[in-house]
């Protein structure tokens, strides 16, 4: 598969401000989504980064806290705004990769909130 | 996508063969049965992913019922390293991929 990298791989961040999350490909992927997952949860898809347009927002989570780039095939940033205690959560990047179009993660940018 | 029901946790002798059911009785023709596991904090890993033969890789086999509406998943020596949350994912392989995460079974492999 392709290689995923996300930065940073953890942080801890103060009430209030914004902390960027990058994800890099090794390769062109057309598909690239974001998910969060809150302490002892599961994985809830946050959006779909289309690159060249907008990204597609789940319910429940919209583009002022969470703005996305995707400005080519093999990077995507995914922005916590504003940020509480209540965001603190790992945060994944993954690509749709493959003739088969299984989805790979990155290892996950772990965010803390104080 | 259909869902999907699991396990809460396992444990598993080490070097014994685990196996993990998974129910989706709703799942519907051309929905697929993916495998994922999450070790301690880190990204989810691709296991293996079937829609209605049995398949191996080098990692683990999958066993789908006849009917679709359950499947197993078996790592066929579990070492200590495979202790993790296992989650069976019924989707659409399509291009739009949304993989909807249930809570997973936590496999434990015991020494």
């Amino acid at each position: 598969s392709a290689v995923i990298s996300q930065k940073p791989s953890r942080d801890i961040c103060q009430r209030g401000t914004s902390l960027t999350i990058q994800c890099q490909v090794d390769s062109q992927v057309t598909m690239m989504f974001w998910y969060r997952q809150q302490p002892g949860q599961s994985l809830t898809l946050i959006a779909t980064a289309n690159q060249g347009s907008e990204a597609t927002y789940e319910s429940g989570f919209v583009i002022d806290k969470f703005p996305i780039s995707r400005p080519n095939l093999t990077f995507s940033t995914l922005t916590v705004s504003n940020m509480s205690p209540e965001d603190s959560s790992i945060y994944l990047c993954s690509i749709l990769w493959g003739a088969k179009n299984i989805q790979y993660f990155g290892a996950g940018t772990r965010l803390s909130v104080l | 996508d259909a869902k999907t029901t699991q396990p809460t946790s396992m444990d598993c002798a080490e070097g014994r063969a685990a196996n993990l059911p998974c129910n989706h009785s709703t799942i519907s023709g051309n929905e697929y049965v993916y495998w994922y596991r999450q070790i301690h904090s880190q990204g989810p890993q691709y296991i293996i992913h079937g829609l209605k033969n049995n398949e191996t890789n080098e990692m683990a086999s999958l066993i789908i019922t006849e009917d679709r509406k359950s499947s197993t998943l078996i790592l066929p020596h579990a070492t200590l390293r495979d202790t993790a949350v296992y989650y069976c994912i019924v989707s659409f392989q399509t291009g739009a991929n949304n993989l909807f995460f249930g809570t997973g079974t936590r496999l434990t492999v015991i020494p």
